[in-house]
């Protein structure tokens, strides 16, 4: 069974640096493209970045490029998301999603989102 | 990027009825790289529909979908009161990925 965990989610105040992570089991990690989606309360599905299955390759959306750093380690299965100079419209719940895919355009375009976590939730407010 | 609308914004209907929602794309989606999801309140969005048309693994077949270029729909032909919630669609032929605002199927 594929899993996808999310964590590292907590309140920041704007300005603030938060990492959250995501443990990924049940496939074969280095074979799938992994991406980062998020959702502000009560709102519609936003994708933030992407990154290919061997980490080559990466993309990211207008909104958090410069400030947005994705990463994933092969030894822990584990896709990573290091958020800095954070704003409050970057407040929302933060899901971690797998490709069908592995390609290196895979970090951007070519795949759809076959298996989603849960999702951990960041707040970004004063 | 490839701006996606989806209408209605919400639908209330009754179990059984039959729906259609719509999705339409501000220019062609290349090779129809449309996808629908499912939210329910609480939970994450679950694939439905990938390619435009081939449902998911798990996707009952009360659920199709079709279209090509710009204008895509997903139907669900006799409402069970599982399917009741949000439906975004998704293209994925273009960078960046983008999803559409979303429409609501809620119990009359």
């Amino acid at each position: 069974e594929v899993l996808l965990v999310e964590s590292g989610g907590d309140s920041v105040q704007p300005g603030g640096s938060l990492r959250l992570s995501c443990a990924a089991s049940g496939f074969i990690f280095n074979t799938y493209a992994l991406s980062w989606v998020r959702q502000a309360p009560g709102k519609g599905l936003e994708w933030v970045s992407g990154m290919s299955a061997t980490g080559g390759y990466t993309h990211y959306a207008d909104s958090v490029k410069g400030r947005f750093t994705v990463s994933r380690d092969s030894s822990r299965n584990t896709l990573s998301l290091e958020m800095r100079s954070l704003r409050a419209e970057d407040t929302a719940l933060y899901y971690c999603a797998r490709l069908n895919t592995g390609t290196a355009a895979a970090a951007s375009r070519g795949g759809y989102f076959d298996h989603w976590g849960q999702g951990t939730l960041v707040t970004v407010s004063s | 990027e490839v701006l996606l609308t989806q209408s209605p914004g919400t639908l209330s209907l009754s179990p059984g009825e039959g729906v259609t929602l719509s999705c339409r794309a501000s220019q062609s989606v290349i090779s129809n790289y449309l996808a629908w999801y499912q939210q329910k309140p609480g939970q994450a969005p679950r694939l439905l529909i990938y390619g435009a048309s081939t449902r998911a693994t798990d996707t009952p077949d009360r659920f199709s979908g079709s279209g090509s270029g710009t204008d895509f729909t997903l139907t669900i032909s006799r409402l069970e009161s599982e399917d009741f919630g949000l439906y975004y669609c998704q293209q994925y032929g273009s960078s960046p990925r983008t999803f559409g605002q979303g429409t609501k199927v809620e119990m009359k």
